[in-house]
């Protein structure tokens, strides 16, 4: 079973940062298959970044996603208040597995 | 506009049944694997299960903590995916979301709530 591990677990930052936001996997060679999502209260996750960088549909430029091996980052490069959520990645392998979340709040 | 949209959710007591629907528009569903997250509440996201598309034949898949007691479906004709939920055991208790899947998850729908208590 992959373990994926999301650190920190709470990000307090101001709109205009930049926010970095880590998710560890217990087993490498998932690059192809890293997701992040976004989620709100009440509302559905939203698929942000595959493939590790890839932008999903209509997601803007300032969100962006790196990594390999174990380690991968999603990087929103200037915070907009819309963009305090809870974030998190997966691994969509043959049991997808989800972090346990980064709650990105005002400061 | 792709949209999926689920429903089913409810009260029931532990030891029970519930069936959840997901009926999808906006895509050719045959074509796509569907996949089942939930959530329990103020906690994250758990993958459920997932159902192949008819042409590949695949058995549906389960979280292990579903295994034995949850089975996913599809039908086609209707655009529709199915959860049947039996045994129901209070830690199901959560939101229920149906996903497209590819090697992620596109397209959610709103989900729907089952409560599962006495």
């Amino acid at each position: 079973e992959i373990v994926l591990t999301q650190s920190p677990g709470t990000l307090s930052l101001s709109p205009g940062d930049r926010a970095t936001l880590s998710c560890r996997a217990s087993q490498s060679g998932w690059s192809n298959y890293l997701a992040w999502y976004q989620q709100k209260p009440g509302q559905a996750p939203r698929l942000l970044m595959f493939g590790t960088s890839s932008r999903a549909t209509g997601i803007p430029d300032r969100f962006s996603g790196s990594g390999s091996g174990t380690d991968f980052t999603l990087t929103i490069s200037r915070l907009e208040p819309e963009d305090f959520a809870v974030y998190y990645c997966q691994l969509y392998g043959s049991s997808p597995f989800f972090g346990q979340g980064t709650k990105l709040e005002i400061k | 506009e792709v949209q999926l949209v689920e429903s089913g959710g409810g009260l029931v007591q532990p030891g029970g049944s519930l069936r959840l629907s997901c009926v999808t528009s906006g895509f050719p569903f045959s074509d796509h694997y569907m996949d089942w997250v939930r959530q329990a509440p103020g906690k994250g996201l758990e993958w459920v299960g997932r159902i192949a598309k008819t042409a590949h034949s695949f058995s549906p898949e389960y979280a292990a903590s579903v295994k034995g007691r949850f089975t996913i479906s599809r039908d086609d004709a209707k655009s529709s995916l199915f959860l049947q939920m039996s045994g129901l055991k209070t830690e199901d208790t959560a939101v229920y979301y149906c996903a497209r899947a590819r090697r992620y998850l596109d397209y959610w729908g709103q989900g729907t709530l089952v409560t599962v208590s006495s």
